[in-house]
């Protein structure tokens, strides 16, 4: 059984702070590693996709992708109300991705 | 920005009735994925398409469930006799490549089994 694991929340984090995300996957075989913000009764939204070790930035947002711990972090800076949402990590391997359950995050004005 | 276009929006059904499920994919995509979020829990993969045929299909997707891409721009998601565990989201995505390079979702349809 291919596993994303996610601390389910809530975060809660003021306004401008730095929020992180964690995620773990339980496959070695994953290949490919994103994120997703979801608001409730919406689809999924990418933010952003990471391939290989190492950060990648993208303007307010940092993912971290560690695949010999297997794990996958996701850092919002500046965090601001609008941000509130779930976070879904999802991880591929070949033709399908497994999602985590999300992380749902509150941003306090 | 192209999307992928869901229809209905959201369906209410009988139990025991055929839904069908409708998606526009991204015109120049190839590969087309159905997944399912039942409500408070993750989204889950249902199937996967490529070339006319199903590629990958998850222990969820029984005989209850077929697809189809009747022309060359729907893809569609049958479900033969609903049952009320069958009440999620569902959303369709596309992309280009393989390895969820390019993945866009569907706003997803909201199926109601009563």
């Amino acid at each position: 059984q291919k596993e994303v694991e996610q601390n389910s929340g809530p975060l809660s984090v003021p306004e401008g702070a730095i929020a992180s995300l964690n995620c773990t996957y339980s496959d070695r075989g994953s290949q490919s590693f994103f994120w997703y913000r979801q608001y409730s009764g919406k689809s999924p939204e990418l933010i952003m996709s990471i391939y290989s070790n190492g950060d990648k930035e993208d303007g307010r947002f940092t993912a971290q992708l560690n695949k010999a711990s297997q794990y996958v972090s996701l850092l919002i800076r500046d965090s601001q109300p609008s941000d509130s949402a779930t976070y879904l990590c999802a991880v591929t391997n070949f033709n399908k991705f497994y999602f985590g359950s999300g992380t749902k995050l509150n941003v306090k004005p | 920005e192209p999307e992928v276009t869901q229809t209905p929006s959201h369906q209410v059904t009988q139990m025991g009735q055929e839904v069908i499920l409708r998606c526009v994919p991204i015109s120049n995509h190839l590969y087309f994925y159905w997944y399912r979020q039942i409500l408070g829990q993750k989204v889950e993969f249902l199937v996967s398409f490529y070339n006319n045929e199903i590629s990958e299909k998850s222990e969820i997707f029984d005989d209850q469930f077929s697809v189809e891409r009747p022309d060359g721009s729907n893809f569609t998601l049958k479900i033969r006799s609903t049952k009320l565990e069958d009440s999620a989201m569902y959303f369709c995505a596309s992309s280009d490549r393989a390895e969820g390079y390019g993945y866009t979702f569907g706003s997803g349809t909201r199926l109601t089994v009563v």
